[in-house]
């Protein structure tokens, strides 16, 4: 069945430190992957997404992600994280049918 | 352009009272989505409407129904609700097509007594 994991459901990194949130997927055909970002009490806003092309995708805040097929991983990284990055972080994917499937999500505390 | 908008913000039902949550998109997104988010379950599927006319269930539809009034308005109804049906109910919209991400509501919080 197809399903998005995020092994990691809590993450504490001091400000200034890198960061890399892990993301696998399943799903035979090459997939459309997304990071979404949900600040407490709001919605879920866009990070970054992958469809074709070039395997290390930019997003906003200064995040990136790189799509690997081998490892059917799509990780989400930043080199300095910024208190205001403490968030809960989701990725995701959609099938043929216009169905998304979200990861559990994995909650991000910055330490200052 | 307001996006996807969700009416209302908050609400709080006793057992077996009925309610509707509304959810409306400007964007002309042909597909429109409903979710529930619980503590430590990311978010579960209601319903999706992928294109006006058309619904389908999504992972977790059992007591809630749901109604494509138009392109732009998909709302959710809860019958007799229950206490099962505490949570954070998302709605989103997308244009169709692989690549396109969804664009999502604020939320409605939703405490059933």
């Amino acid at each position: 069945a197809q399903s998005v994991t995020q092994p990691d459901i809590h993450i504490t990194v001091s400000e200034g430190a890198s960061l890399e949130l892990r993301c696998n997927y399943s799903y035979g055909a090459t997939p459309y992957l997304f990071w979404y970002v949900q600040s407490p009490g709001q919605g879920l806003q866009l990070l970054l997404k992958y469809f074709s092309g070039d395997t290390l995708v930019q997003g906003i805040k200064g995040f990136e992600a790189e799509f690997k097929r081998s490892q059917s991983s799509f990780n989400l990284r930043k080199p300095s994280v910024h208190w205001s990055d403490a968030a809960e972080y989701f990725c995701a994917h959609p099938n043929n049918f216009n169905k998304f499937y979200f990861g559990s999500g994995t909650k991000l505390n910055v330490k200052p | 352009n307001a996006g996807v908008t969700q009416t209302p913000k908050f609400q709080v039902l006793k057992t077996g009272q009925s309610m509707t949550l509304q959810c409306a998109q400007d964007m002309n997104h042909n597909s429109m989505y409903w979710y529930r988010q619980d503590p430590g379950m990311g978010l579960r599927l209601i319903y999706y409407s992928a294109s006006e006319g058309t619904t389908d269930k999504g992972e977790v539809p059992n007591g809630y129904n749901v109604s494509r009034l138009n392109k732009r308005e998909f709302s959710l109804r809860l019958e007799s609700a229950a206490p099962s049906q505490t949570s954070v109910y998302f709605c989103a919209s997308r244009l169709a097509g692989g690549g396109n991400e969804q664009f999502f509501g604020p939320g409605t919080r939703l405490t059933v007594l």
